[in-house]
């Protein structure tokens, strides 16, 4: 079956560090999304895909980056990981011509 | 700014009777609504998704649209304890290609056995 995996579902690292968040879909979706998810802001939009080589920065994009040189990955990085990127982070994705967007099951991430 | 509003809770019904959630979003040029449920320590699922006023039934659940006064509400029937999730709204706002979804903070559901 056609599904979104992301890895690692925990991390643990220490400010300063480089971090990389992977995710990675099935379905052959054109579109990719990485959200925050934090008590009190809900679902925040950091970086966005709609193909491959198209990168866009959301509403929360300081501080981290994405690259997608294929269908079935983006990959979310966190440059020098700071206190205030401790959360989880779900990615998702939705096909050409739709909205409805699948989640990954996250990656819950803790800076030290 | 856009904004999809919803009432934090928490609510709380009994088994079996209906929950009502209710969601208001800021632009009239909106055309795609959509609930998301989530069990605490998961990720959201897509539970249902509306375009056109009206009521749209699947199973025990019954979303709501209304765009006159923009607002869409998610009906449960016979509310079991297994429905007891945050549920987020969800909204496409219409802007050049954009593709994204605005999400409301969730109204979290318990359903008292």
């Amino acid at each position: 079956d056609a599904e979104i995996t992301q890895s690692p579902r925990h991390k643990i690292t220490e400010t300063g560090r480089q971090v990389t968040l992977a995710c990675h879909q099935t379905w052959n979706h054109n579109n990719m999304f990485w959200y925050r998810q934090d008590l009190g802001h809900g679902l925040r939009l950091i970086h966005y895909s709609y193909g491959v080589h198209d990168t866009n920065k959301g509403e929360v994009s300081d501080g981290y980056s994405v690259s997608r040189s294929n269908t079935e990955d983006l990959p979310l990085t966190l440059e020098s990981a700071a206190s205030s990127q401790t959360s989880v982070y779900f990615c998702a994705s939705s096909g050409l011509g739709s909205y409805e967007q699948y989640f990954g099951p996250g990656t819950r991430l803790t800076v030290t | 700014q856009k904004e999809v509003e919803q009432n934090s809770g928490p609510l709380s019904v009994p088994e079996g009777a209906i929950a009502s959630l209710n969601c208001t979003y800021s632009d009239r040029g909106s055309q795609s609504f959509f609930w998301y449920r989530q069990y605490s320590g998961k990720s959201p699922e897509l539970i249902m998704s509306i375009y056109s006023n009206g009521d749209k039934e699947d199973g025990r659940f019954t979303a709501q649209l209304n765009k006159a006064s923009q607002y869409v509400s998610l009906l449960i029937r016979d509310s079991q304890p297994s429905d007891s999730a945050t549920y987020l709204c969800a909204v496409h706002y219409p802007s050049g290609s954009a593709r994204q979804l605005t999400f409301g903070s969730g109204t979290q559901l318990t359903v008292l056995p």
